[in-house]
């Protein structure tokens, strides 16, 4: 079946603009998450949602940053006023279900490379 | 306490050869330990994983070695095949909380 899809695969923009990416996670998944990796570096965890609800946004860097997911299934991920140090790569990752006594594979898509001039 | 500390950053094997890289953690509430494999252009896909109730866990020829009291872990690619040659990243979480937390990576080259 498809995996977990991310638009664009590529985006680039101006200092100061308003950016959204977009996220298709794998269909039935509850679980959605958004993570941050920088050249060189290991994926950083922004926000997951547990249906349609920010269960933990404490990866959020600040307020510019903010995440939507109103059906519990597409996600968003909204960047304010863009800067040159939000260049990176955003990937989403999504999971059968959460709980408290649970791991889930994160399967994950290929990302969107943002790279702000 | 969040972090978790990868080592090499690169590493180079012949083919045939074992691939080790190594990762520790400070956090001991950290309770599962997975392995994922990226290629360029791909995003993170998972290799292997641990819980600390065992001290190793073998997967065709990708192994995780679990060392709890030194709150350290690694992965050994047997018989390392140029197919195998990608970034590494070892991660981290606890039970409910869901997030990973991954490691710096390792960029493995395996020559022919």
């Amino acid at each position: 079946g498809a995996g977990v899809s991310q638009t664009p695969s590529n985006k680039v923009t101006e200092k100061g603009k308003y950016v959204e990416l977009r996220c298709d996670p794998i269909s039935g998944h509850t679980a959605l998450y958004w993570y941050r990796q920088s050249l060189g570096q290991g994926p950083e965890f922004l926000i997951y949602f547990q249906g349609t609800g920010a269960a933990d946004d404490s990866g959020l860097p600040n307020d510019r940053f903010f995440a939507v997911r109103p059906e519990g299934s597409v996600s968003t991920l909204k960047i304010q006023r863009t800067e040159r140090g939000d260049s990176a790569v955003y990937l989403c990752a999504s999971s059968p279900r959460s709980g408290k006594s649970s791991y889930n594979e994160q399967f994950f898509g290929p990302g969107t490379r943002l790279t702000v001039l | 306490q969040q972090q978790v500390k990868q080592s090499p950053q690169s590493l180079i094997v012949q083919k045939g050869g074992i691939s080790i890289i190594n990762c520790a953690y400070e956090n001991t509430a950290f309770d599962y330990f997975p392995w994922y494999q990226q290629f360029p252009g791909k995003g993170p896909a998972l290799l292997i994983a641990i819980r600390p109730d065992v001290s190793e866990k073998k997967e065709g020829r990708f192994t995780i070695s679990f060392n709890k009291s030194a709150k350290q872990f690694s992965l050994h690619i047997m018989d390392s095949q140029p197919g195998d040659s990608a970034t590494y990243f070892c991660a981290a979480s606890m039970r409910g909380a869901q997030k990973l937390v991954f490691g710096q990576g390792t960029r493995l080259t395996i020559n022919p």
